[in-house]
């Protein structure tokens, strides 16, 4: 089955430093990938959808400048969070639509990453 | 976009059932349910794609009502296993999950 590799899964940075995760499909092509945050008790609320070669679009009230989001291929796609503080402390979850077909309409999750800021 | 779900919690016995809804203003393309655990990423549980579907087994089944705007996920005879915070959701080209159901099961 289609299978979606996250990483870190865990990291602890400084305020005011950047951190990036890295979301990858690994046994199918993902045009279209997903960027979630979850906050403690509380539902997966989409950020932004990464488009491969193009830019991405973010939900209302996401500020694009703090979430850097590239998809260079189609296998990766990248999320930084710039100047992180205490507030982005939170879970960040990846997703891909993955195949053709019934496929299309299935999303593949990553295994998320838990993000510190101290 | 977000769906709504409800109820919000819900505290069963080993062995009982629960339903959770799922609703929607607008008729949903899809429907989709995931269980989460703590700290870990949600768990596909299945995905109904036709107005008036049903699908699942004994113990964990779905409906998908004939507007497709609201549905349904039955849990049977449920199993300590079972618990954890189960999220319905929607596709318009982008995935959004509901609010959340949080599902307590005790010996």
């Amino acid at each position: 089955g289609a299978v979606v590799s996250q990483h870190p899964s865990r990291v602890i940075c400084k305020s005011g430093t950047s951190v990036k995760i890295e979301c990858r499909s690994l046994d199918f092509q993902a045009t279209t990938m997903f960027w979630y945050r979850q906050f403690p008790k509380k539902s997966l609320m989409l950020m932004a959808t990464s488009n491969e070669g193009s830019k991405a679009t973010y939900e209302q009230g996401v500020e694009k400048d703090k979430f850097l989001i590239n998809h260079a291929s189609l296998t990766l796609s990248t999320l930084t969070v710039t100047s992180a503080h205490p507030e982005d402390s939170s879970f960040y979850i990846c997703s891909a639509r993955g195949g053709l077909g019934v496929g299309s309409h299935l999303y593949t999750f990553g295994s998320g990453t838990r993000l510190t800021v101290v | 976009q977000q769906p709504v779900q409800s109820p919000q919690a819900v505290i069963l016995r080993e062995g009982e059932d629960a339903v959770i809804n799922c609703s929607s203003s607008k008729a949903l393309y899809s429907v989709h349910w995931y269980r989460q655990k703590h700290g870990e990423a949600p768990v596909f549980l299945m995905i109904l794609l036709k107005g008036g579907e049903q699908k699942g087994h004994e113990k964990i089944s779905a409906s998908f009502n004939e507007k497709k705007q609201q549905s349904s996920l039955y849990l049977t005879a449920s199993q300590l296993s079972y618990s954890g915070t189960y999220f319905c959701g929607s596709n318009f080209n982008k995935f959004y999950f509901g609010s959340g159901t949080k599902l307590n099961v005790k010996p």
